[in-house]
């Protein structure tokens, strides 16, 4: 069964400043796909960022980036120019194509004014 | 965009009563959903995989009888609490892949239920 863990329960950064969340997995599976939501304090599920297991290049989005370190299992998000928008819970995710997606147990990130 | 959407918002109800929440694909065809639980201040957890006309799938330790799942059409998917106890009381949150757009599709999630048994 694949399994992700997130370490870091909470973060907290001052606004404009750059942010890194970690996730790591695990899986013997080769193809596959990772993913970074954003749950605000309305609890409404935002997709971040997505990673395809089989592309080497680390996915981004604006402000949002990733470092996918596929032999580590590793799929950190980079939050830059962090804003007070930014402001959530985050959840790392897993799925195997069109399988369930299995999340971490999720960062609360607070951006500080 | 796909809009997942999802009803009632929250509902209170008392022990012994049964609830019925809906999940609805607004703009696109889903012939799989997926029902989540969330406890406060923790992760998603999946409860059970909807599926189009067949059976749900669940995950273990989710009592089939207890939460009854209805995937009736390609854009509707229910997930009923049958005698609800306080442990019941969660957040539930639906979500759904657009299935013309294949496996690398993101799935869309509705904005979840709050239950509240007393």
């Amino acid at each position: 069964a694949q399994t992700v863990t997130q370490s870091q329960p909470e973060m907290s950064v001052q606004e404009a400043e750059t942010v890194t969340l970690s996730c790591t997995y695990d899986t013997s599976e080769n193809n596959y796909y990772l993913f970074w939501y954003k749950q605000p304090p309305s609890r409404q599920m935002i997709l971040v960022i997505r990673q395809e297991a089989y592309k080497q290049q680390n996915a981004t989005e604006n402000r949002f980036s990733v470092n996918f370190q596929k032999a580590a299992k590793s799929f950190s998000l980079k939050i830059s120019d962090s804003q007070l928008g930014d402001t959530a819970m985050y959840f790392c995710a897993f799925a195997l194509g069109a399988q369930k997606l299995v999340f971490g147990q999720g960062t609360r990130l607070t951006i500080n004014p | 965009g796909a809009v997942v959407s999802q009803h009632p918002s929250w509902v209170i109800c008392k022990s012994g009563t049964s609830v019925k929440i809906e999940c609805r694909s607004l703009d696109f065809q889903a012939t799989t959903m997926f029902w989540y639980r969330q406890f406060p201040k923790q992760s998603l957890m999946l409860m059970a995989t909807s599926n189009e006309g067949s059976k749900a799938t669940y995950e273990q330790g989710v009592e089939k009888d207890k939460f009854l799942i209805n995937h009736a059409s390609l854009t509707l998917s229910t997930l009923t609490v049958t005698s609800a106890h306080p442990e019941d009381s969660s957040f539930y949150i639906c979500s759904a892949r657009d299935h013309r757009q294949g496996v690398a599709s993101p799935l869309h999630f509705g904005n979840g239920t709050r239950l509240t048994v007393t």
